[in-house]
């Protein structure tokens, strides 16, 4: 499996306050995404990459912004959290877009 | 937009009994890849099968098979001889074949309750 890991793994911040989320892969993975988990939705794109600095928006981009200035990093900024961004975020990444994608482990982030 | 239907939320079998999961999904594209993920309590998302939608045989591993139905767009997993670790949600994804790199849509998920 790829190595890939979400930091942190919990998160509780306050309304207004900017986040960011961390995503490490060590497989020279040149795709990487983003989603989240809500109850009765199931996982939903935010936003996605295909290269070093290569990025664009998925499904719920809304409030998200996203950076990758390294192939093995990929990071998600929600520059000015709210309640609705409540969620457990996943990062994944693919050696291709056809290819599996492999998920961290998931950060759990409340929003109060 | 490519949209993924799984129509049961919850599901219950018997220990060493066989399931299976439904999925359907709505896409205008010929060419595309269909995936089963599972997600125990620990939260991770383990994949369980692949299959491209250009071959006709159905994609198998170990106790999990598929019965693709192109025609029907549908797309079920059946799970033989169910153990304890097979308790998760499961979940079907789609992906066009064609250009891009976005990612997956999911359905909903179908929560597989083990019955000892």
């Amino acid at each position: 499996d790829a190595g890939i890991t979400q930091s942190p793994r919990h998160k509780v911040t306050e309304t207004g306050t900017p986040v960011t989320l961390r995503c490490h892969q060590t497989e020279n993975h040149r795709y990487m995404y983003w989603y989240r988990q809500d109850p009765g939705h199931g996982l939903r794109l935010i936003h996605y990459s295909y290269g070093v600095k290569d990025t664009d928006k998925g499904e719920v981009s809304d409030g998200y912004s996203v950076s990758r200035s390294k192939t093995e990093d990929f990071l998600l900024t929600l520059e000015s959290a709210t309640s609705s961004q409540t969620s457990v975020y996943f990062c994944a990444s693919a050696s291709h877009p056809n290819q599996p994608q492999h998920f961290g482990d998931g950060t759990r982030l409340s929003i109060l | 937009a490519q949209t993924v239907t799984q129509s049961q939320p919850e599901m219950s079998v018997q220990e060493a009994e066989t399931v299976t999961l439904s999925c359907t999904y709505d896409t205008s594209e010929s060419d595309y890849y269909l995936f089963w993920y599972k997600q125990p309590p620990s939260r991770q998302m383990i994949l369980v099968i692949r299959q491209e939608a250009y071959k006709q045989q159905n994609a198998t591993e170990n106790r999990f098979s598929v019965n693709f139905q192109k025609a029907a767009k549908s797309f079920s997993l059946k799970i033989s001889d169910s153990q304890l670790g097979d308790a998760a949600m499961y979940f079907c994804a789609y992906r066009s074949a064609g250009g891009g790199a976005d990612g997956l849509t999911f359905g909903k998920g179908t929560h597989l309750i083990i019955q000892p």
